[in-house]
């Protein structure tokens, strides 16, 4: 069956670390992969777009990795702050078609201490 | 320029009752959707319209249906609510392929 997972148990780390977090999909062969940030009661936000021919895509402090033969997408935050505390989604388009269907994860919620 | 604009924000319902959710972008978008979002379930699709003028079936359409209005709107109906439908629904828009995904603030419903 095809599933994307995230780890459902929330990373804690203090503040300053790099968070990591990891997506993992199974039976799909998205072309591009995104993740977004979520904050409670609010929606979710697009932070940044990975395609399948690229292994790596930074804004700011953020880094994105993509690996199709692991099936495997890493986003990492360096010089963590509180801020950056929120739940964390990763999400794919299965069809590859002229039209976007986004599947998502449960995501990962971050909490980062002072 | 406001984005993706969902009301109400909260609603109660009883079971049984009917209502419509709904939603607006200002962006252009060809393309829109319903999800809802449950706790440890993550958002699922619910009906999406590629196009105005076109609706389909997602991941989870029993107990609802979907009107795009024009290009602008696209309204999600509940005919007779139940207490599965507990959720928080989010609409959102896209303008294709590799885009990203502008979502509303979300309607936390509750059926009782």
């Amino acid at each position: 069956s095809q599933k994307i997972e995230q780890n459902s148990e929330a990373l804690n780390i203090q503040e300053g670390k790099t968070a990591t977090l990891t997506c993992n999909y199974t039976n799909y062969s998205p072309a591009y992969l995104q993740w977004y940030r979520q904050d409670p009661g609010r929606g979710p936000v697009f932070l940044l777009l990975i395609r399948e021919n690229e292994k790596e895509k930074r804004k700011e402090r953020l880094k994105v990795t993509f690996d199709t033969t692991l099936k495997q997408s890493l986003f990492h935050i360096t010089a963590s702050q509180p801020a950056d505390s929120a739940t964390y989604l990763c999400a794919l388009d299965p069809m590859n078609t002229g039209f976007q269907k986004l599947v998502f994860g449960t995501g990962t919620r971050l909490l980062v201490s002072p | 320029n406001a984005g993706v604009t969902q009301t109400p924000k909260f609603q109660v319902l009883k079971t049984g009752q009917s209502m419509t959710l709904q939603c607006a972008q200002d962006m252009n978008h060809n393309s829109m959707y319903w999800y809802r979002q449950d706790p440890g379930m993550g958002l699922r699709l619910i009906y999406y319209s590629a196009s105005e003028g076109t609706t389909d079936k997602g991941e989870v359409p029993n107990g609802y249906n979907v009107s795009r209005l024009n290009k602008r709107e696209f309204s999600l109906r509940l005919e007779s609510a139940a207490p599965s439908q507990t959720s928080v629904y989010f609409c959102a828009s896209t303008n294709g392929p590799g885009t990203e995904a502008f979502f509303g603030q979300g309607t936390r419903l509750t059926v009782v």
